[in-house]
């Protein structure tokens, strides 16, 4: 089955820095890589996804990129502010199957 | 907006108790999950349905079930709760694939 691995477990930042989340997948044919986050006492909420015919996809201060090849996607979040302070989770779909896998998630915390 | 609605926030149950975690979607959606979150593990994957009546195991389905019997609601049963079944649960529903994943806020459940 799908293996996705996220690191780092924590991230602290200062608030305006940028931040940077990778995830790591093992099924060579996942076509789809969407980040999910949960604040806190709210479930996980999709912030972005990208396919795997893109490298790349942003939407303001969030990107997505995407290398196939080393097969690992990482989350950018650039000018951080106290309200991304939230746990991040990326996600890659079983192999033969949409279920996702999900990583074990990063806490991110942006310090005013 | 999709809305998955779970029916309570937080639960406290002795062991031995058969617990009832209800979970309702609004929007016609095809597949509904149950995962349960812990620190330092994620989310994993306990139930999924893709249609009334079905029911798939996902990666930790023991001492625990589920009832479909309408497309809008999915509930997960604990037959006889054990301490170690503590955790937050958040029930999920999509509407086809792998994208487009909304999550509840949870239930956390605490078994003593």
């Amino acid at each position: 089955g799908e293996n996705v691995e996220q690191h780092p477990s924590t991230l602290s930042v200062q608030e305006g820095d940028s931040a940077v989340i990778k995830c790591t997948y093992s099924d060579s044919a996942s076509n789809y890589f969407p980040w999910y986050k949960q604040e806190l006492g709210k479930g996980p909420q999709l912030i972005i996804d990208i396919r795997s015919n893109v490298g790349e996809k942003k939407d303001q201060r969030i990107a997505v990129t995407l290398n196939k090849t080393a097969k690992h996607f990482s989350l950018h979040i650039t000018e951080t502010q106290p309200e991304d302070s939230a746990v991040y989770f990326c996600a890659s779909p079983k192999e033969g199957s949409y279920i996702p896998t999900f990583g074990r998630g990063t806490s991110l915390i942006v310090h005013p | 907006d999709v809305k998955v609605t779970q029916s309570s926030r937080y639960l406290v149950k002795r062991t031995g108790e058969k617990v009832f975690l209800e979970c309702v979607q609004d929007m016609d959606h095809e597949n509904m999950f149950w995962y349960r979150q812990d620190p330092g593990l994620g989310l994993r994957l306990i139930y999924f349905s893709y249609d009334v009546k079905m029911k798939e195991k996902g990666d930790i389905p023991e001492g625990y079930s589920v009832s479909r019997e309408k497309k809008e609601r999915f509930s997960l049963i604990l037959e006889s709760a054990s301490t170690n079944q503590t955790s937050m649960y958040l029930c999920a529903s999509s509407l086809s694939g792998v994208a487009g994943y909304t999550f509840g806020s949870g239930t956390r459940l605490t078994v003593v």
